[in-house]
């Protein structure tokens, strides 16, 4: 079973409007992270926004914010005010394994277009 | 401040030839990584190091080894490349008594094995 599944290959959002990138993940451990990360066409990987498993409050970071549904096992990320610089590649990752887990999950990414 | 640093960034092999990709930190993690990253697949880990002297598999291993010496690097090793594993290698570092710190990777290094 995937780990991590992101199940929009591709989405595209309105500049200025809302988006919300969709991650589930699969877990069996209580002590886990979820990151999203965001890579643009340059290739590197950028750190949005993380979220602990005891974290209950969901996380924010500027525009980006983290809708975390434990008992679903989802994790997904709202971006607000979309903006051109907004298009890229965004990844959802898991740490898992307790709190010095050894093992990063990524999903297949979704790539999000943001429309002038 | 140079965080992650791979090398080299680009590099083109034939098959059976062999190679070391580099991968250093200098933010004294002891957590390291080797991911690839293929289109449609995400990325992928390779191997993994919690510490000098320490390396495990990750989800796809096979041919490639890694060694850790030292804690500022973990390089990547190609036996006998193939065509399969052409594809972008990203190294990342990170704190591992810190789980709510995400992994700082390096730019790539896009290989190509004709």
């Amino acid at each position: 079973a995937q780990k991590i599944t992101q199940t929009q290959p591709g989405m595209f959002v309105q500049e200025k409007e809302a988006v919300t990138l969709d991650c589930t993940y699969d877990t069996s451990d209580q002590s886990y992270g979820l990151f999203w990360y965001k890579q643009p066409s340059s290739g590197e990987m950028i750190f949005l926004i993380y979220q602990g498993s005891y974290d209950e409050q969901n996380a924010t970071e500027g525009r980006y914010s983290l809708n975390f549904q434990k008992a679903r096992k989802s994790a997904n990320l709202v971006i607000s005010a979309s903006q051109l610089g907004d298009s890229a590649m965004y990844f959802c990752a898991m740490r898992e394994g307790g709190w010095t887990g050894n093992q990063f999950y990524f999903g297949t990414g979704t790539s999000l277009t943001v429309i002038p | 401040n140079a965080g992650v640093t791979q090398t080299p960034k680009f590099q083109v092999l034939k098959t059976g030839q062999s190679m070391t990709l580099q991968c250093a930190q200098d933010m004294n993690h002891e957590y390291m990584s080797w991911y690839r990253q293929d289109p449609g697949m995400g990325l992928r880990l390779i191997h993994y190091s919690v510490g000098a002297g320490i390396t495990d598999q990750g989800e796809v291993p096979n041919g490639y080894n890694v060694s850790r010496s030292t804690t500022e690097d973990f390089p990547l090793r190609l036996l006998s490349a193939a065509p399969s594993q052409t594809s972008v290698y990203f190294c990342a570092s990170s704190y591992r008594s810190q789980p709510n710190k995400p992994q700082h990777f390096g730019d790539g290094t896009r290989l190509s094995i004709l």
